[in-house]
């Protein structure tokens, strides 16, 4: 496996403003896309994943973007509430392999 | 139902003793996966399991590390002779998939052992 980057992003948005998170993927051959939310001492959750057959989902309160062409991945929160607050990753997985971002750090502002 | 326990939750070992990292994935869940996270990483990928069959564990950083799956339950990851940098948490995850593409599915992960070497 391989993971990206030593330093983490971080993202300070205020409590009730949409929140914006982006991942660049390096595989071409990545052909499904999740984004996990990490809290302090537990282990990454599930948030939405995506398939490379389509471009846009949208689950309760998140989006995500998929865009091939320059190998990016995004993950938009609306209405974002303390409780959003984590470190969220996203993953690319192909047939053969697993690859996670490095992370970003979101914080909400009460 | 109960989620993907993992034990001990933290493990503080003396450079060169053994430890050996407990997996209990989600029941019926076929495929089991083992993670390293360096604190402010992302989870790297070490090893990938199909019932007790090891089909992939080209993430292993050494032959110091080892992991099975005897009866495609119970997972167990051992580090022989642990040195310094090999201090990390430790994540198993868990997904139903049957096929091939097992990394394609779902992954549900455990809370991970936090293993520091002194």
């Amino acid at each position: 496996g391989e993971s990206v980057g030593l330093h983490l992003p971080t993202l300070s948005v205020q409590e009730g403003d949409n929140s914006i998170i982006n991942c660049a993927y390096s595989n071409s051959a990545s052909d499904y896309f999740i984004w996990y939310k990490q809290e302090s001492g537990k282990g990454p959750q599930f948030i939405i994943d995506i398939r490379s057959n389509m471009d846009k989902r949208q689950g309760q309160r998140v989006t995500v973007l998929l865009n091939k062409t320059v190998k990016h991945l995004s993950l938009q929160i609306a209405a974002t509430q303390p409780g959003d607050s984590a470190v969220y990753f996203c993953e690319e997985t192909s047939y053969d392999k697993v690859i996670f971002g490095p992370g970003t750090s979101l914080s909400v502002i009460p | 139902g109960a989620g993907v326990s993992q034990s001990p939750r933290y493990k503080v070992a003396k450079r060169g003793q053994d430890v050996a990292l407990r997996c209990d994935p989600i029941s019926g869940h076929v495929s089991l996966f083992w993670y390293q996270q360096a604190l402010g990483q992302g989870p790297e990928f070490l090893t990938y399991f199909q019932n007790e069959a090891q089909l992939d564990k080209s993430g292993l950083p050494s032959d110091r590390f080892f992991a099975e799956r005897p009866e495609g339950s119970v997972s167990t990851l051992k580090i022989q002779r642990t040195q310094q940098e090999d201090s990390a948490v430790y994540l198993c995850a868990s997904s139903l998939s049957l096929a091939g593409g097992a990394r394609r599915e779902t992954q549900y992960f455990g809370p991970g052992t936090r293993l520091l070497v002194l």
